[in-house]
């Protein structure tokens, strides 16, 4: 099962700063929180990744709250184009790392 | 683009047939992962390949098996196909000695069984 807690949709207008949470509560000290998408019919594609700090990368922002209990994924000026289905995922590197993928949130961006 | 081949796009295939999905890791991964994604639902972990051998399955049956060859390029067979087996299958590469490294994703075989 997958360890992660996301809302099943959300809506933001484009060009505002679409804000994805998420929650892990339950994720071990070696467990980084990994964020992909889904665009309709195309494979994952990764976004961003960390293990306790914030990152920043050219798509997107991930906040990491202190416990590592929750974090929130940050597109700063979300365009139609984000429209997908976002995962977050738990996931231990134990040599063969596999990603167990929940339900994610479809988000929507609207004109 | 993730840098990671996959092919056919799409296939149709009868019942009880087999079939032969084909992928080609990001260059300078060496770890190959499968998965089955069923409409609505999201990835499923099959099994993933280093060195050559299978080393973490997922609970699919044995009529999922792969193969990865020396180049790291990896296949995913399955034998006697059901309905059930409809779905889009994703390879994903990775380094395996790198801790919290960034796995990638294909765009998947669309395989429909009738």
């Amino acid at each position: 099962d997958a360890k992660t807690t996301q809302p099943t949709s959300m809506d933001c207008a484009e060009g505002r700063a679409a804000n994805l949470p998420c929650n892990h509560s339950t994720i071990s000290g070696n467990e980084y929180v990994y964020w992909y998408r889904q665009i309709h019919s195309q494979g994952p594609q990764y976004i961003i990744h960390g293990l306790k700090n914030n990152e920043t990368n050219e798509m997107a922002s991930l906040i990491i709250t202190e416990d590592r209990k929750s974090s929130t994924l940050i597109l700063p000026h979300a365009t139609l184009r984000d429209t997908a289905v976002y995962y977050c995922i738990v996931s231990i590197f134990q040599g063969a790392q596999k990603l167990v993928f929940g339900q994610g949130t479809r988000l929507t961006i609207n004109p | 683009d993730a840098g990671v081949t996959q092919s056919p796009t799409h296939l149709i295939k009868t019942r009880g047939q087999q079939v032969t999905l084909r992928c080609s890791p990001k260059s300078g991964h060496d770890t190959v992962s499968w998965y089955q994604q069923a409409l609505g639902q999201g990835p499923q972990f099959i099994f993933q390949y280093y060195e050559e051998e299978e080393r973490q399955r997922g609970n699919f049956p044995d009529r999922f098996s792969g193969h990865q060859f020396p180049n790291y390029s990896s296949e995913l067979n399955v034998n006697a196909l059901l309905l059930g087996d409809s779905a889009l299958y994703l390879c994903a590469s990775s380094l395996v000695d790198r801790s919290g490294n960034t796995i990638y994703f294909g765009e998947g075989s669309w395989l429909t069984v009738v």
